[in-house]
């Protein structure tokens, strides 16, 4: 099986611009979460989405959205980018029925913003 | 609050030796932990549950809910063990929010 596939692996924006990133579930996976990890802040939750509604969200202003379409994959946007917006954006599936916790996680989108 | 607290940014032993990560949480109520395990070019992946009281290449997790505390424990660490360890935390939000902790480094030196 395939695991989770985010795209872009790298991009660079300026300030000011917005972003969109993709995350691809692993097959069967419904569940789509989101993570923001940093050096300074380490590993924090954006969201969460399951059959296309979000049912969970972190602590993030609301320039931090995301999507969840008809076949399981997660899009999350960021726009008006901020210096502080520079991180690895994580993206982990989770299958239904599955064991509580188990996250399945991309290899991430590095976003740098200057 | 919920927090988990990873008291050491980096730990360092030789191979053969024991190791202890080390894992503090605050929770109210009967809390959910995991070990996630990071290697070198791979992807973040879960090593255990507290749930499961499983040993896993020959790791093993208690929890001690006096001490609020899940440390992470291998008898005899091996060069293969060298990885960024995470200790997390299931969030009271539910689902699959996480809460982690800033991870902990080990290096085991042959």
């Amino acid at each position: 099986k395939a695991g989770v596939t985010q795209t872009p692996r790298y991009l660079i924006k300026t300030r000011g611009q917005q972003v969109t990133l993709s995350c691809s579930p692993i097959s069967g996976h419904r569940s789509v979460s989101w993570y923001q990890q940093t050096p300074g802040q380490g590993l924090q939750f954006l969201f969460e989405y399951f059959s296309e509604t979000q049912r969970n969200k972190g602590n993030f202003p609301g320039r931090f959205s995301g999507r969840q379409f008809s076949n399981s994959r997660s899009e999350m946007n960021v726009s008006t980018l901020e210096l502080g917006d520079s991180a690895l954006y994580l993206c982990a599936s989770t299958k239904a029925g599955g064991l509580p916790g188990e996250l399945f996680f991309g290899e991430g989108s590095r976003l740098t913003v200057l | 609050a919920q927090r988990v607290t990873q008291p050491e940014k980096l730990l360092s032993v030789f191979k053969g030796a024991p190791v202890e990560l080390k894992c503090n949480y605050s929770y109210s109520g009967s809390p959910e932990l995991f070990w996630y395990v990071q290697y070198s070019r791979q992807r973040l992946q879960l090593l255990l549950r507290h749930i499961s009281r499983e040993s896993i290449k020959g790791f093993t997790a208690d929890l001690n809910k006096g001490e609020t505390s899940f440390h992470l424990k291998k008898p005899f660490a091996q060069e293969e063990d060298s990885a960024m360890y995470y200790c997390a935390l299931k969030s009271s939000g539910g689902y699959n929010k996480l809460i982690f902790g800033a991870g902990t480094r080990l290096a085991v030196h042959p």
